[in-house]
């Protein structure tokens, strides 16, 4: 298997710009998650879906993100408008029932994201 | 506070010492715990997990827990350059599984440096 696959790898962009970051999970997965990653807080669990629905929101950091999951392949992290203090390392992750019960994710290799 | 304290280093050590890794918490209530590896512009990897108090071993690898004093270690013995990464702990308070998906608690890394 491919792993989890994440896009773009880099994106630098400009304040006020819309930002879309997308991620393809582990076939068979029904587990999907998004982090991000700073120096200042470390890895923060944002959202995570389950058979493609959101099942817990609470660390969006707030209405500028938004994140879907169309179908059991593919899952997209907004960000609109962006502001710097947005820029970080976003991660997807996702799992099985069956690999959770080690606490095991799956990470992509993350999309570096600088608003200047 | 923060719930996971790790010490962010860098740490550096001379290929073949024997590294020391740890985690503080504050929430008696986690049971689960975990280590991951995060090899520099990748995602983190699992390295090893552990339930309750006592040492568990794997290779040159060694995860001890002490819930007593909420403290958590990662010892690696012999280190080699491949080695050098960061390495985060995390934590759920139950079964990742259990009422529902437990969200992993992450500390914020250390960076391990084994040079040669």
């Amino acid at each position: 298997d491919a792993g989890v696959i994440q896009s773009p790898r880099h994106e630098v962009t400009e304040m006020g710009q819309e930002v879309t970051l997308r991620c393809k999970p582990i076939s068979g997965h029904d587990y999907l998650f998004w982090y991000r990653q700073t120096m200042m807080r470390g890895l923060e669990l944002l959202i995570y879906f389950n058979n493609n629905v959101p099942i817990d929101d609470s660390g969006m950091p707030e209405d500028r993100f938004s994140a879907k999951m169309p179908n059991a392949s593919f899952s997209t992290l907004k960000i609109q408008p962006s502001e710097p203090r947005d820029s970080a390392v976003y991660f997807c992750a996702s799992n099985t029932d069956r690999d959770l019960n080690t606490g095991e994710l799956f990470f992509g290799e993350g999309s570096r994201l600088t608003v200047l | 506070q923060k719930e996971v304290e790790q010490d962010p280093g860098p740490l550096s050590v001379p290929e073949g010492a024997i590294v020391s890794l740890n985690c503080t918490y504050s929430n008696s209530a986690f049971q689960y715990f975990m280590w991951y590896r995060q090899y520099s512009r990748k995602g983190p990897e699992l390295l090893m997990y552990t339930y309750s108090s006592g040492n568990k071993e794997d290779g040159r690898f060694t995860a001890q827990v002490d819930k007593s004093s909420k403290y958590i270690s990662l010892f690696i013995r012999d280190s080699q350059p491949s080695d050098s990464a960061t390495y985060l702990c995390a934590m759920t308070p139950g079964h990742p599984l259990s009422g529902g998906y437990n969200k992993l608690i992450f500390g914020a890394g250390t960076r391990l440096a084994v040079h040669p």
